[in-house]
């Protein structure tokens, strides 16, 4: 069955600290990628996409992912985070037409 | 341009009731999915609607329908309420064209409690 698994379900880190979430698939073919944030009482925002080429995905706010079709894998990363990143961040993949299957999302606490 | 709005906000019905949550889509967005989140199950996928055809369907019982007019906007209805219905329910809209499917545009979400 299709699935995404986030390994994290909650990370705390410090202001300035690198960041990087974990996103894996249950299986290969055509994918769209995504990473969705919903921040405290508001509503699930796009962070970044991927549907082709290059694989390594720049969105808003610093953020970044990489594709690794071998990994099955799909993790975000930001170089240096923010108090203001404090969320809920959740991995999402679509197989071709299919439903968009998200993972069970990971909370992010930033400790200024 | 206007997002994805959803009503009612908040509900609180009874168990044995029924419900009914609307959605309105972006303008020009002609797919419509509908979620269910839940502290314990994350996002789970309801059902997506196609130019008034459900083109996808979740893993919940028939107690869940929901429907897509001719201008989007969509409703879901849920029938004999349980207390373990008790979730934020989210709309998304989003482009689509044969089978491709842009990203997902979430509206707030209708919090349903059922007591």
């Amino acid at each position: 069955a299709q699935s995404v698994s986030q390994h994290n379900h909650h990370v705390i880190l410090s202001e300035a600290a690198s960041l990087e979430l974990g996103c894996n698939y249950s299986y290969g073919g055509t994918v769209n990628l995504f990473w969705y944030v919903q921040y405290p009482g508001q509503h699930l925002q796009l962070l970044l996409k991927y549907f082709s080429g290059d694989p390594l995905v720049k969105g808003i706010k610093g953020f970044e992912a990489e594709f690794i079709k071998s990994k099955f894998s799909f993790n975000l990363r930001k170089p240096s985070v923010q108090w203001s990143d404090t969320a809920e961040y959740f991995c999402a993949v679509r197989w071709g037409a299919q439903k968009l299957v998200f993972g069970q999302g990971t909370r992010l606490t930033i400790n200024p | 341009k206007a997002g994805v709005t959803q009503t009612p906000r908040y509900l609180i019905k009874t168990r044995g009731q029924q419900v009914t949550l609307s959605c309105s889509p972006i303008s020009g967005h002609r797919s419509v999915s509908w979620y269910q989140q839940t502290p314990g199950q994350g996002l789970q996928f309801l059902f997506e609607y196609f130019s008034e055809t459900q083109r996808n369907k979740g893993n919940f019982p028939g107690r869940f329908s929901g429907r897509q007019f001719s201008n989007s906007r969509s409703e879901m209805n849920v029938s004999t309420l349980e207390l373990g219905d008790s979730a934020l329910y989210l709309c998304a809209s989003s482009w689509a064209q044969g089978t491709v499917t842009g990203e997902l545009f979430f509206g707030e979400g209708s919090r349903l409690t059922v007591l």
